[in-house]
C-alpha cells in the first residue's frame, strides 16, 4: 500500500532552517511527484509547492519563492523540503503528498511534522 | 484569501444531506478536475473524491461529488455524527499551482 513517512517534530529560532524529509513506499516513485502543503494553527491548508520524483523539476508557490527548497533521492525514495528564514507564522503542520501533475492534486498523504518556530 | 471560495461552515443533523459548494474560475475548476479531502484534527487530510465525481475504494457512496462550469459541490447524505471534519476542495490551476478551498467545518447538530 501507498505510504508516506515524515520526519519527526522540529523546535526551531526565528531566522533558523528547518528540513523536512518524506520516504515513500508502496508505489513506483519517479511516476509521481510530490507537493508539500503546510496548515498553520486555526487556518486552512496552504500548497507550497511540487517536485517531479522523475527529473527533479520544481514548481514553488510564489509565496514561497527564494525560501523554500525541495530535493528528491531516488536511491531513497526520500523527498526534502527545507524552508529558511523562518518567522513564527511558519509555525505548522507540514504534509508531504503524491501528486500527478495537470490530473490529481493530491491523493495520498504523510502523516505531518509539526514545526514550531520561537524564541 | 483563498483561490477557491468555500462557506467556512456548513451542519445538519443525523440523516440528513448536506452540500458544500466549491467557486473556483475559467483557469481553475474550469478547465480542471476537482479533488475533495475530509480533515479530521490530528490526522492527514483523506481523498474523498477526485476527478469530479469518482470515489476512492472504501469512500461511503454517502458521498458524492458534481461539478458545472467554475464551481464543484460535495453532497452527504445520510449524515452520520462521525462526519463532522472539515472539508476541502482542490484543483491544478493553469500554470501547475494546486489551488485549495479555505476549508468548510462541517458540524452535525
Amino acid at each position: 500500500q501507498v505510504q508516506l513517512v515524515q520526519s519527526g517534530a522540529e523546535l526551531k529560532k526565528p531566522g533558523a532552517s528547518v528540513k523536512v524529509s518524506c520516504k515513500a513506499s508502496g508505489y513506483t516513485f519517479p511516476t509521481y511527484t510530490i507537493s508539500w502543503v503546510r496548515q498553520a494553527p486555526g487556518q486552512g491548508l496552504e500548497w507550497m509547492g511540487w517536485i517531479s520524483a522523475y527529473n527533479g523539476h520544481t514548481n514553488y508557490d510564489q509565496r514561497f519563492q527564494g525560501r523554500v527548497t525541495m530535493t528528491t533521492d531516488t536511491s531513497t525514495s526520500t523527498t526534502y523540503m527545507a524552508l529558511r528564514s523562518l518567522r513564527s507564522d511558519d509555525t505548522a503542520v507540514y504534509y508531504c503528498a503524491r501528486s500527478v501533475v495537470g490530473a490529481t492534486p493530491v491523493d495520498y498523504w504523510g502523516q505531518g511534522t509539526l514545526v514550531t518556530v520561537s524564541s | 484569501q483563498s483561490v477557491l471560495i468555500q462557506p467556512p461552515s456548513a451542519s445538519g443533523t443525523p440523516g440528513q444531506r448536506v452540500t458544500i459548494s466549491c467557486s473556483g474560475s475559467s483557469s481553475t475548476i474550469g478547465s480542471n478536475t476537482v479533488n475533495w479531502y475530509q480533515h479530521l484534527p490530528g490526522t492527514a487530510p483523506k481523498l474523498l473524491i477526485y476527478s469530479n465525481n469518482q470515489r476512492p475504494s472504501g469512500v461511503p457512496d454517502r458521498f458524492s461529488g458534481s461539478k458545472s462550469g467554475t464551481s464543484a459541490s460535495l453532497a452527504i447524505s445520510g449524515l452520520q455524527s462521525e462526519d463532522e471534519a472539515d472539508y476541502y476542495c482542490a484543483a491544478w490551476d493553469d500554470s501547475l499551482n494546486v489551488v485549495f478551498g479555505g476549508g468548510t467545518k462541517l458540524t452535525v447538530l
